[in-house]
């Protein structure tokens, strides 16, 4: 069965400082995709970034990067140079299939991250 | 704004009341979805739209709960008779059908539901 599994409930990191948010799936589909989402106190979930299980390399966009160990099923978020405004509740979520056909998220349980002064 | 919009933004209900929730897509993305989180999770899948088609429905989705997207374009959800349980954040996102790689959902603010 499909599944994310995020085991860090919180984290903390110190303002300019790089954090690294955990992220494993279990999947037996040979395509799917990943997501994280941020998820501030007004609720609404905002798209970071995506990985494709084909995709050689990893994903970055801007401060954020996806270290992406396919043999490990792990993708984990890294946020370089954290700003007070990152801290948040962050959601990794998982498509399983080709990403033309069906796209269910699947998403973990969140890891809020407080960023500090 | 040209996001995912929900209304209303709070509901707040005694048990065994009806209630119906809408959202309006991004104008171009065909495909809709209907999303419940609970206090401290992630986000669950409830139902998918592609157009008017409703496509899948999880089994959370109890019949108590309808959800209709008439012209493939707002989407509403309705809980009938709600208990408690219900109580929780309904989050719609909307994605486009063709190109690109990823097909990122895009989400609304959500609705947050609470029954007494």
């Amino acid at each position: 069965a499909q599944k994310i599994t995020q085991t860090q409930p919180g984290m903390f990191v110190q303002e300019k400082e790089a954090v690294t948010l955990d992220c494993t799936y279990d999947t037996s589909d040979p395509s799917y995709g990943l997501f994280w989402y941020k998820q501030p106190s007004s609720g609404e979930m905002i798209f970071l970034i995506y990985q494709g299980s084909y995709d050689q390399q990893n994903a970055t966009e801007g401060r954020y990067s996806l270290n992406f160990q396919k043999a490990r099923k792990s993708a984990n978020l890294v946020i370089s140079a954290s700003q007070l405004g990152d801290s948040a509740m962050y959601f990794c979520a998982m498509r399983e299939g080709w990403a033309g056909g069906y796209n269910k998220l699947i998403f973990g349980a969140g890891t809020r991250l407080a960023v500090h002064p | 704004d040209t996001g995912v919009s929900q209304n209303p933004r709070h509901k707040i209900t005694k048990r065994g009341q009806n209630v119906t929730f809408r959202c309006d897509p991004i104008s171009e993305h065909n495909r809709l979805y209907w999303y419940r989180q609970t206090l401290g999770q992630g986000p669950e899948f409830l139902t998918y739209f592609q157009n008017e088609a409703q496509l899948e429905k999880s089994r959370l989705l109890s019949d108590r709960f309808s959800a209709e997207r008439p012209k493939g374009s707002f989407s509403t959800l309705e809980i009938q008779r709600t208990e408690q349980g219900d109580s929780a954040m309904y989050l719609c996102a909307s994605s486009l059908d063709a190109s690109g790689a990823s097909y990122e959902q895009y989400f609304g603010p959500g609705t947050r539901l609470t029954v007494t």
